[in-house]
C-alpha cells in the first residue's frame, strides 16, 4: 500500500519555466490537497479538491493551477515559475469522514533560480 | 476564519525532562485539533487527534476550550522525539468544505543528551 506518492522529489527550475507536480493516492480518498512548507510559515494550503473534476482555491493560490481528472491523481502546475515559489510542496489526501487526519506524501523540494 | 499559533520556533530539552509544546487557536465555532510530526527526512504523519483522547509514543494533548489551547505534553523526553511538530485545526463536523486543515508554523523539538 503506497499511500500518497509525489513525483518528482527534487527539481530546479529557471525563472519563467513551467512544470507539473504529480500526486497519486491509492486509498480511494475523496479529498486531496496541495500545501507549501516554508521556514517560519508552516504549511499553507495552495489548492484542494473535494472530488474528481472539482478544485478550489486555498490560502495561497496565486501562480498555481491544479487539476483532478481522476480521483486518485491531483496535479499542481506552475505556469511561469518565480523565485518566490521556491519551497517544499506536500500533497495530502483524506477521507470525507470528518475525524480522519491527512495522509501526506514525501514532498517535492523545488528551487527556482 | 481560524488561526493556529505555535509561539516557539525551537524548543530544546534534555533527555528525560518533561516536554510541553504550546498550541493556541482562535475559532468561533467548535474545533477539531490535531498534532502532526515530521521526523528528519520523513513525511508528515498524524500523531494525535483530540477527539480520540489517546496517548501516542507517550504524548498526550488536552483540548482546553477556555484557554483555546491544545498543548502537547510528554513527561520524559527521548532522543527519538526530536522532530518538527505542527498543530492543526479543522472546524468540527463540517465536511462540505473538504476537511481543510489550518496549520501552525511549527515547533522544532530538540532533545539533547
Amino acid at each position: 500500500n503506497a499511500g500518497v506518492t509525489q513525483t518528482p522529489k527534487f527539481r530546479v527550475l529557471k525563472t519563467g519555466q513551467s512544470m507539473t507536480l504529480l500526486c497519486a493516492q491509492d486509498m480511494n480518498h475523496e479529498y486531496m490537497y496541495w500545501y507549501r512548507q516554508d521556514p517560519g510559515m508552516g504549511l499553507r494550503l495552495i489548492h484542494y479538491s473535494v472530488g474528481e473534476g472539482t478544485t478550489a482555491k486555498g490560502e495561497v493560490p496565486d501562480g498555481y493551477n491544479v487539476s483532478r481528472l481522476k480521483k486518485q491523481n491531483f496535479l499542481l502546475g506552475l505556469e511561469s515559475a518565480a523565485p518566490s515559489q521556491t519551497s517544499v510542496y506536500f500533497c495530502a489526501s483524506s477521507s470525507y469522514r470528518a475525524n480522519y487526519g491527512y495522509t501526506f506524501g514525501s514532498g517535492t523540494r523545488l528551487t527556482v533560480v | 476564519a481560524q488561526r493556529v499559533t505555535q509561539p516557539e520556533k525551537l524548543l530544546s530539552v534534555f533527555k528525560g525532562a518533561p516536554v510541553e509544546l504550546k498550541c493556541n487557536y482562535s475559532y468561533s465555532g467548535s474545533p477539531e485539533l490535531f498534532w502532526y510530526v515530521q521526523y528528519s527526512r520523513q513525511r508528515l504523519q498524524l500523531l494525535l487527534r483530540h477527539i480520540s483522547r489517546e496517548s501516542i509514543k507517550g504524548f498526550t494533548a488536552d483540548l482546553n476550550k477556555g484557554e483555546t489551547s491544545f498543548h502537547l505534553k510528554k513527561p520524559f523526553a527521548q532522543e527519538e522525539d526530536s522532530a518538527m511538530y505542527y498543530c492543526a485545526l479543522k472546524p468540527l463536523g463540517l465536511t462540505g468544505g473538504g476537511n481543510k486543515l489550518t496549520f501552525g508554523t511549527g515547533t522544532q523539538l530538540k532533545v539533547e543528551l
